[in-house]
């Protein structure tokens, strides 16, 4: 079956430092692996996507992340923080022939200060 | 990708009664996804939708709690039956994108309230 595990329910940032969430999986197959944000009172929204291709995933607003196969991870990265990054983060995986559903992780909530 | 509408978006209920959330998809999709995000913590899949035919639960969840319905490939219901406060949710609707990418699509979410 599988899980991730997010490490760190909550982390503070400054604006403009690099942000770090982190994100490890298990899976018996290769996985699909995903991240979502969930603005305050909003649905999620996909942040980015990893399904095989480049390991180094680019998604919207500036955020990337990095399939580590070795390490079974697939932390997020941001340069620079922006206050507008305030959000709660989700980390996601799903079979890769599977039925599509996902398995959310427990969820960081990331706090940017100015 | 898909526009996924849910009424209603938020509610207060009775302590005993029973809720039925809708879900309406802009497009054609073979599964729907029900999930619960109850307060401060993450998605848990409730049960997955496929038109046509019954709906499939994960552990812990039953039919007779949170009956579905699927009547065709753009609907789909999710009644949370003789609710009590632990019942207080968001109860999200989700279906795949096309082309197998694994990525899910999410409504807005129902936040309901059990008093």
């Amino acid at each position: 079956a599988q899980s991730v595990t997010q490490l760190g329910s909550h982390v503070s940032v400054s604006e403009g430092a690099l942000v770090l969430l982190r994100c490890n999986y298990s899976s018996s197959v290769p996985p699909y692996l995903f991240w979502y944000v969930q603005y305050p009172n909003q649905g999620l929204q996909l942040l980015l996507k990893y399904t095989s291709a480049a390991t180094l995933v680019k998604g919207i607003n500036g955020f990337e992340a990095e399939f580590k196969k070795s390490e079974t991870s697939f932390h997020l990265t941001k340069p620079s923080a922006h206050m507008s990054d305030a959000a709660e983060y989700f980390c996601a995986v799903s079979e890769r022939h599977g039925t599509d559903k996902l398995i959310f992780g427990t969820g960081t909530r990331l706090q940017v200060f100015p | 990708s898909a526009v996924i509408s849910q009424k209603p978006s938020r509610d207060i209920c009775q302590r005993g009664t029973s809720l039925t959330i809708q879900c309406q998809v802009d497009s054609q999709v073979t599964m729907m996804f029900w999930y619960r995000q109850q307060p401060g913590q993450s998605l848990t899949l409730i049960a997955t939708a496929n038109q046509g035919s019954e709906a499939t639960y994960e552990s812990g969840f039953v039919i007779d709690k949170f009956p579905i319905s699927r009547p065709n490939l753009t609907f789909s219901t999710l009644t949370v039956s003789n609710m009590s406060p632990e019942d207080s949710s968001i109860y999200l609707c989700s279906v795949a994108g096309n082309a197998n990418t694994g990525e899910l699509f999410f409504g807005e979410g129902s936040r309901l309230t059990v008093l």
